[in-house]
């Protein structure tokens, strides 16, 4: 297992269509989250699972999103009716609990870049 | 406020200089901060995590933490046209297990 990795790398929609991002985590991790990042700006927590539970979700998320772990390995993140403003890179990262609680150290994968025209 | 600043940059170095990057942070119970390396249409790579004050070395990047203060801060020695790249810094806030990160900070190290 090389990583984290994310499908499509790219993805061009026309505003009002929905997508959908799928991760593939580090196969031993147990926590998956969901970051955007527009340019020039730091990664955003959206969400994050434990094994098949979501157990956070950013007040930032409208209804629009939606993410799903349902057998606690892969992860899908779709965005109902898109926006311009949903124009982003979408990052998946994933991290395992048996580093304790001192850390969450998080390996992320290559990111999806949305354009929404 | 915002929980995790750093200075957005340029920060430009000259080949062989030391780099000397801040951040700064909010939650006085943060107990976990990290550095990531992000070059330009790549995602975040983790170099380097601290979890104590002082100092922690890891080949030529040094990350030194002050809790009192709240800031850490990243020093690359010799640095190389090679580290030229943005740096984000990440904190771990009290009781959530998540990452804040910083907007990064833009290094560039010219020949």
């Amino acid at each position: 297992d090389t990583g984290v990795s994310q499908d499509p790398r790219h993805k061009i929609t026309k505003r009002g269509q929905n997508v959908t991002f799928r991760c593939d985590p580090i196969s031993e991790h147990n926590r998956l989250y969901w970051y955007r990042q527009t340019l020039g700006q730091g990664p955003e927590f959206l969400t994050y699972f434990q094994n098949e539970a979501q157990l956070e979700k950013s007040r930032l998320l409208s209804d629009r999103f939606s993410a799903e772990r349902p057998k606690g390995s892969f992860s899908t993140l779709e965005i109902q009716r898109t926006e311009q403003g949903d124009s982003a890179m979408y990052l998946c990262a994933s991290s395992s609990t048996d580093r304790g609680p001192l850390g969450e150290k998080l390996f992320f994968g290559s990111g999806t870049q949305l354009s929404v025209l | 406020q915002k929980e995790v600043e750093q200075n957005s940059g340029p920060l430009s170095v000259p080949e062989g200089a030391i780099a000397s990057l801040n951040c700064t942070y909010s939650d006085r119970v943060s107990q976990s901060f990290f550095w990531y390396r992000q070059y330009s249409g790549k995602s975040p790579e983790l170099i380097m995590s601290i979890y104590s004050n002082g100092d922690k070395e890891d080949g030529r990047f040094t990350a030194q933490l002050n809790k009192a203060s709240q800031y850490v801060s990243l020093l690359i020695r010799d640095s190389q046209p090679s580290d030229s790249a943005t740096y984000l810094c990440a904190v771990n806030p009290g009781g959530y297990n998540k990452l804040i990160f910083g907007a990064g900070t833009r290094l560039a190290v010219h020949p």
